[in-house]
């Protein structure tokens, strides 16, 4: 597609249920990274995947977050047992590795824990 | 590791004013610098970038940034602003090697006063 593509938009969970947020990144792009933006906030890292290498996992904020890239191309993150300060924008980002070169960054999705 | 700061949560200034808004970068190693703008509720964009080169960039509509390696600055400025410029505005920084992992600032909202 011509950008990075992320679905739903927005996702309102009661607290204590599981949800699953999608990204398709640019074709093509190696790298693929999840943010996690609070209300008020920059956005701050989650994990990165190189393909299908989970290579970098050190801003998930707990073991209820998981991510999944498994072709090395659409990528997963979901979330256990949701809670009220899960309730945040999601942003996936995607790059094609190499020098010179910029990640582009998807809409988001909006979750909200109620 | 890397890190943005953004000094100023909140820039008020009057409309055809210019103005600036401060970065500052820390990092051990050479980087690439970044200004994202997000307009209200919607994602983020990328507004200008500097990867190599020419150490002042420029947006499409009006606003530059100039890297200063020797006070790891990279400020954005605009002569003249509109009210549509009303945004937050991103600074962000990847290291040059790796993956370039991107570590954002905590934005700065600029309000562009009628």
């Amino acid at each position: 597609g011509a950008g990075v593509s992320q679905s739903p938009r927005y996702k309102v969970a009661k607290r204590g249920q599981d949800v699953a947020l999608r990204c398709d990144p640019i074709s093509g792009h190696v790298s693929l990274f999840w943010y996690q933006q609070a209300l008020g906030q920059g956005p701050e890292f989650l994990t990165y995947f190189q393909n299908e290498a989970q290579l970098d996992k050190s801003g998930l904020p707990s073991d209820r977050f998981f991510a999944e890239r498994p072709e090395g191309s659409v990528s997963t993150l979901k979330i256990q047992r949701t809670q009220q300060e899960d309730s945040a924008v999601y942003l996936c980002a995607s790059s094609p590795y190499g020098p010179n070169t910029e990640a582009f960054f998807g809409q988001g999705t909006r979750l909200t824990v109620v | 590791a890397q890190s943005v700061t953004q000094l100023d949560s909140q820039v008020p200034v009057f409309e055809e004013a210019p103005v600036e808004l401060r970065c500052n970068y820390s990092s051990s190693v050479s980087v690439y610098l970044f200004w994202y703008v997000q307009y209200p509720n919607q994602g983020l964009q990328l507004l200008l970038k500097y990867l190599s080169g020419s150490t002042l960039v420029e947006s499409i509509n009006g606003f530059e940034a100039e890297f200063n390696k020797s006070q790891t600055s990279f400020h954005l400025r605009k002569p003249s602003v509109h009210i549509s410029d009303t945004a937050e505005y991103f600074c962000a920084v990847s290291e040059t090697g790796g993956y370039q992992k991107v570590t954002f600032g905590t934005g700065t909202k600029l309000q562009v006063i009628p």
